[in-house]
């Protein structure tokens, strides 16, 4: 069955520490990836997407991605977080050969303490 | 933010009753799903649609019917409410195209006593 892996479930760093959030999918043919991010009491916003090309992606408030296909992964990084980052992360698949249906991971919780 | 409303955006009912959550969007959108969000389990897909009465069931879909009469709403109806399905419900949406992305609702917190 098609899945995603989010290995870090809590992740606690200090102000300015560099941040890298695992995410794995099993394969599945062609594939589109997101990360998205959900503030306390919010709904899911997304954070920044990948359908091809540069497999390096930038997305808002300074997150960016990277695509290893031959690893089936896409691995979400901020290089100097800011307390304001607290959130839960997900990360999600669309399959492109099937249905437009989305697998999402189980979500990572950070927290930055100031 | 994507013209998404869900109604209401907070509910609390008895066991054995039926609920019936609303999702309105205004960006013409051809995909619209509903998810639950419960600790521990990420979103999971209960059914999505992909045109006005064509449904399909996701991976949680025992104990819940959706429809679409129009392409701008998609209800999900509990037929008689388990405690069991108290969650936080969000309606997405997505376009159906080659850069397909879903876009979510505010979300609504369901308690079932």
């Amino acid at each position: 069955a098609q899945s995603v892996s989010q290995h870090n479930h809590h992740v606690i760093l200090s102000e300015a520490a560099s941040l890298e959030l695992g995410c794995n999918y099993s394969y599945g043919g062609t594939v589109n990836l997101f990360w998205y991010v959900q503030y306390p009491g919010q709904h899911l916003q997304l954070l920044l997407k990948y359908f091809s090309g540069d497999p390096l992606v930038k997305g808002i408030k300074g997150f960016e991605a990277e695509f290893i296909k031959s690893k089936f992964s896409f691995n979400l990084r901020k290089p100097s977080v800011q307390w304001s980052d607290t959130a839960e992360y997900f990360c999600a698949v669309m399959y492109t050969s099937g249905t437009y249906k989305y697998i999402f991971g189980t979500g990572t919780r950070l927290k930055v303490l100031a | 933010d994507a013209g998404i409303t869900q109604s209401p955006r907070h509910k609390v009912t008895e066991t054995g009753t039926p609920v019936t959550l609303r999702c309105h969007q205004t960006e013409n959108h051809r995909y619209m799903y509903w998810y639950r969000q419960d600790p521990g389990h990420g979103l999971r897909l209960i059914h999505y649609s992909y045109g006005v009465k064509d449904t399909d069931k996701g991976e949680v879909s025992d104990g819940y019917s959706v429809s679409r009469s129009k392409t701008e709403d998609f209800l999900l109806t509990l037929e008689s409410a388990t405690s069991s399905q108290t969650s936080v419900y969000f309606c997405a949406i997505s376009s159906g195209s080659g850069t397909d992305t879903q876009y979510f609702g505010p979300g609504t917190r369901l308690t079932v006593l």
